[in-house]
């Protein structure tokens, strides 16, 4: 069964740019949605991004600006990029496969916490 | 934007029904999700498509979604039920989560 995993560091500092990698096993992910979700300490989830396989990108409309999410079928890996990032983007960060388009995540990744301090 | 709207928290006994609603404009109209988040544990969906239940998920629960809410309902419920609750619907491209409802089972 597919699985997900995140890998980034886990501390970032404030005004630089957040990197995460989530890496997908047990299929290939030249198929389906794919996606990065967040949790900040004791808040609900926020969607951030989804990408097709074939590259096509979609992204919450309040982190646009700041956003980059991109894909490499040839390491079975998806990406995010979080620019200019500040004290409020601390939070666990987690990728998910999504089915198609309005459909639901599943399976989700164990999550990597990140903290954005100096 | 589209919002959607959960109660903060629900409580029930064991063996009891649980109910959690998730309100938003013709929400109906929508497919809903629901996940569940034990603590320390990533979410993990117990319903899609308003009432269809992944393998896996245990019969108790059940869902439904007309006019403004959708509805995750626990028939039974059990200790390990107590958990957060979130439910996800999308919004043309857009995926919107509602902001989650801590269910206590006691």
């Amino acid at each position: 069964q597919v699985q997900l995993q995140e890998s980034g560091p886990g501390l970032v500092k404030p005004s630089e740019t957040l990197s995460l990698t989530c890496t997908v096993s047990g299929g290939s992910i030249n198929t389906y949605y794919w996606s990065w979700i967040r949790q900040p300490p004791g808040k609900g989830l926020e969607w951030i991004a989804f990408i097709s396989y074939s590259g096509s990108t979609y992204y919450n409309p309040s982190l646009n600006s700041r956003v980059t999410i991109s894909v490499d079928t040839s390491k079975n890996q998806f990406s995010l990029k979080l620019s200019s990032v500040t004290a409020a983007d601390t939070a666990v960060y987690y990728c998910a496969r999504l089915v198609a388009v309005t459909s639901w995540f599943d399976p989700w990744g164990q999550g990597t916490r990140v903290t954005v301090s100096s | 934007s589209y919002e959607l709207s959960q109660p903060p928290s629900v409580s029930v006994s064991p063996g009891q029904t649980a109910s959690i609603t998730c309100s938003g404009d013709k929400l109906g109209d929508k497919y809903a999700s629901w996940y569940q988040q034990r603590p320390g544990q990533s979410p993990v969906v117990v319903i899609y498509h308003d009432s269809k239940r992944p393998s896996g998920i245990p019969e108790r629960f059940s869902g439904s979604n007309s006019g403004n809410t959708a509805t995750l309902t626990i028939s039974g419920t059990q200790a390990m039920d107590e958990a957060d609750y979130y439910c996800q619907a999308w919004d043309s491209s857009t995926v919107i989560f509602g902001g989650g409802t801590k269910l206590t089972v006691l």
